[in-house]
């Protein structure tokens, strides 16, 4: 089993649509979470953390479920900015040792 | 703003070759990694480093080694190139404590024929 598993997508939904992600984990001492944004032919850059209590950044809400190993990304009202793959990562052992998913692919369309 | 450069965007190497990737950090990060990113497998970590001169080894180190001689320096070495060693590889670094952003270059897109 991967460390950490993704939904490789892609997920190809119309402008204004909700969209949501799900990446699951197997390290349960995992402490720290994140979803980083990749565009075509760039690096990755954070997009944000994800902490217990859930955290919400304008149309982006992250959520994490330690029972079930689960993180979450919901992202509302899409833009076609948002056309890009996402990344969940999340920390193996010591809080700078991360791994990163395979990332789903998102496809705003007009 | 925090600068992450890597020394090529991209290098085509032949097989046998000694290849020599660099990134330089400008945020005074004391953690520094290496990355390569493949279609359909993520990014998976070669290297890291969370000191000068100190390193440990990742998912996959086989076929690399990694020199960390300045703080704001991680080389990543091939011995001696492969053709699947060929990818996209990524240099990444971050501070020790508090909040552990990883900030990522460019990217160097490597082929070896």
């Amino acid at each position: 089993r991967k460390e950490v598993e993704q939904d490789p997508g892609p997920f190809n939904v119309p402008e204004g649509a909700t969209v949501a992600f799900n990446c699951t984990y197997s390290n349960s001492a995992s402490q720290s979470f994140f979803w980083y944004r990749q565009d075509c032919r760039k690096e990755p850059k954070l997009l944000m953390s994800v902490y217990s209590s859930g955290n919400e950044d304008g149309r982006f809400t992250a959520q994490l479920n330690r029972a079930s190993q689960y993180i979450s990304l919901l992202i509302r009202d899409s833009k076609l900015s948002d056309s890009a793959t996402y990344l969940c990562v999340v920390n193996r052992r010591g809080l700078n040792d991360m791994r990163f998913g395979a990332g789903t692919r998102l496809t705003v369309k007009p | 703003d925090v600068k992450v450069t890597q020394s090529s965007r991209y290098l085509v190497k032949r097989t046998g070759e000694k290849v020599f990737l660099e990134c330089v950090q400008d945020m005074d990060h004391e953690n520094m990694f290496w990355y390569r990113q493949d279609p359909g497998l993520g990014l998976r970590l070669i290297y890291f480093s969370y000191d000068v001169k100190m390193k440990e080894k990742g998912d996959i180190p086989e076929g690399y080694s990694v020199s960390r001689e300045k703080k704001e320096r991680f080389s990543l070495i091939l011995e001696s190139a492969s053709t699947n060693q060929t990818s996209m590889y990524l240099c990444a670094s971050s501070w020790t404590s508090g909040y552990n952003e990883q900030f990522f270059g460019p990217g160097t897109r490597l082929t070896v024929l």
